[in-house]
């Protein structure tokens, strides 16, 4: 069964920390792996997407990585800062012969405190 | 949430009537898709088209329903049928549906039914 398993559920940091979320995937075949950030009641905004042949993708203080291998990904935050606080949601393509579908995570809902 | 638009923000509706969901998008995308999300789960897809007049469904189609008459709206329609209607309803646009396109997605519109 295609999931996308994203841990912890959820995160609290002091600003100016760095924090690192992951993700575990078992999306069979592969086309390329998405992280989007949700802001509470809003719409996600894409922050990466990485395609198998790519290992690391940054986007500013976002660092997304990827081992295709081990089927897992991690997104780093650097210095953390309020606006960060979010749900961060990995998504995986699961590739053409399967109508290019996305698999959705749940999300990890990360707070940065003051 | 770029060119995308939904409305209303907010919806309430009592249980046993039909309710339609706006998404308009200026970003001359082809493709469109509803999305729902669920308090501690991953978007699930309800329907998306990929060309005027064309619509597929999705994973979770039953009790909804949609039309594609103009490349720039595709409203959804969330019928009597659908057993817990309650969510928050995400529309997204890319320009086609290609593995590597990139989805954009509208605020939401947060519908409640009781």
């Amino acid at each position: 069964k295609n999931q996308v398993e994203q841990s912890p559920q959820s995160l609290i940091i002091l600003e100016g920390k760095n924090c690192t979320l992951q993700c575990n995937y078992t999306v069979s075949p592969f086309s390329n792996l998405r992280w989007y950030k949700q802001d509470t009641g809003r719409g996600p905004v894409s922050l990466t997407i990485m395609t198998f042949s790519e290992n690391t993708k940054s986007n500013g203080r976002y660092t997304a990585t990827l081992d295709a291998d081990t089927k897992q990904s991690s997104l780093h935050i650097t210095a953390s800062q309020l606006s960060d606080s979010a749900s961060y949601i990995c998504v995986v393509s699961a590739g053409r012969e399967y109508g290019n579908k996305l698999v959705f995570g749940a999300g990890t809902i990360l707070r940065v405190k003051s | 949430d770029g060119g995308i638009t939904q409305s209303p923000k907010y919806l309430f509706r009592k249980e046993g009537q039909n309710v339609t969901l706006s998404c308009e998008q200026n970003l001359n995308h082809d493709a469109m898709y509803w999305y729902r999300q669920d308090p501690g789960q991953g978007l699930r897809l309800i329907y998306y088209s990929q060309i005027v007049n064309d619509f597929q469904k999705g994973d979770i189609a039953e009790g909804y329903s949609v039309s594609r008459e103009k490349k720039e709206s595709f409203p959804l329609t969330v019928t009597s049928a659908q057993k817990n209607p309650t969510a928050f309803y995400l529309c997204a646009s890319s320009k086609t549906s290609g593995a590597f396109n990139e989805q954009y997605f509208g605020p939401g519109t947060r519908l409640t039914v009781t």
